[in-house]
């Protein structure tokens, strides 16, 4: 099973509103990852979690918290967000180096 | 830094045509490399790698070759179908924690 799972599915928030994504693995992987994509762009790397301690941040702004609860769980809590910032939000697994697998999404809308 | 460069699209074909998207890259050492499908309104699903030279990886049809003296992984299907519309991504690892080098993507567009 190479199954991520992400929830919601879409979300729409307006500027002031405070929300998280939610993104789940039972693959045993220790390294999680999430990922910004805009419409018709790559995914852009935003942070990476390697054995449940956040090992990379790309200056990503602090509008985006990210947490790492345990190894199955990854969150991206929202605040304050602004236009420019929706898009599709990829949660991607794998082990500690190795094959990246990616979850469905969340498409998010700031309004 | 690492870096790929990856065919520009759309790329229009008719059914049952031979594709091409080729893609290069520069990195450090010998990266694993990946090619990565996306759907309309889908995430990113692993289409297939190869981890080192002369390795082929193979999925669906597709296949590609690591080529090391060229630095290249160019993705081929003998036969596509209109099923395989979607945009492709070139994928090397870098050695920086295992980060992927995302090429721009290749949108192809499969007609009956």
């Amino acid at each position: 099973d190479t199954e991520v799972t992400q929830t919601p599915k879409h979300l729409v928030m307006g500027m002031t509103n405070k929300k998280s994504l939610k993104c789940e693995q039972h693959m045993g992987h220790r390294a999680m990852y999430w990922y910004k994509q805009k419409a018709k762009k790559p995914p852009e790397l935003m942070f990476v979690y390697s054995y449940e301690k956040l090992s990379i941040n790309e200056s990503v702004p602090s509008r985006f918290s990210p947490e790492c609860p345990n190894s199955s769980l990854l969150n991206l809590h929202l605040h304050a967000l602004q236009p420019e910032d929706s898009a599709l939000y990829l949660c991607a697994s794998s082990q500690a180096v190795g094959t990246q697998y990616f979850g469905p999404g969340t498409r998010l809308t700031v309004l | 830094g690492d870096s790929v460069t990856q065919m520009e699209g759309p790329v229009t074909l008719s059914e049952e045509a031979f594709l091409t998207i080729n893609c290069t890259y520069t990195a450090t050492g010998y990266p694993s490399l990946f090619w990565y499908v996306q759907y309309p309104g889908e995430g990113l699903q692993l289409l297939l790698k190869a981890t080192k030279a002369d390795d082929k990886g193979s999925n669906k049809g597709f296949e590609a070759t690591y080529r090391k003296e060229t630095t290249s992984f160019h993705l081929e299907k003998g036969s596509v179908q209109v099923s395989d519309s979607a945009v492709y991504f070139c994928a090397p690892q870098g050695n920086q924690g295992g980060k992927l080098i995302f090429g721009q993507g290749t949108e192809l567009s499969v007609k009956p």
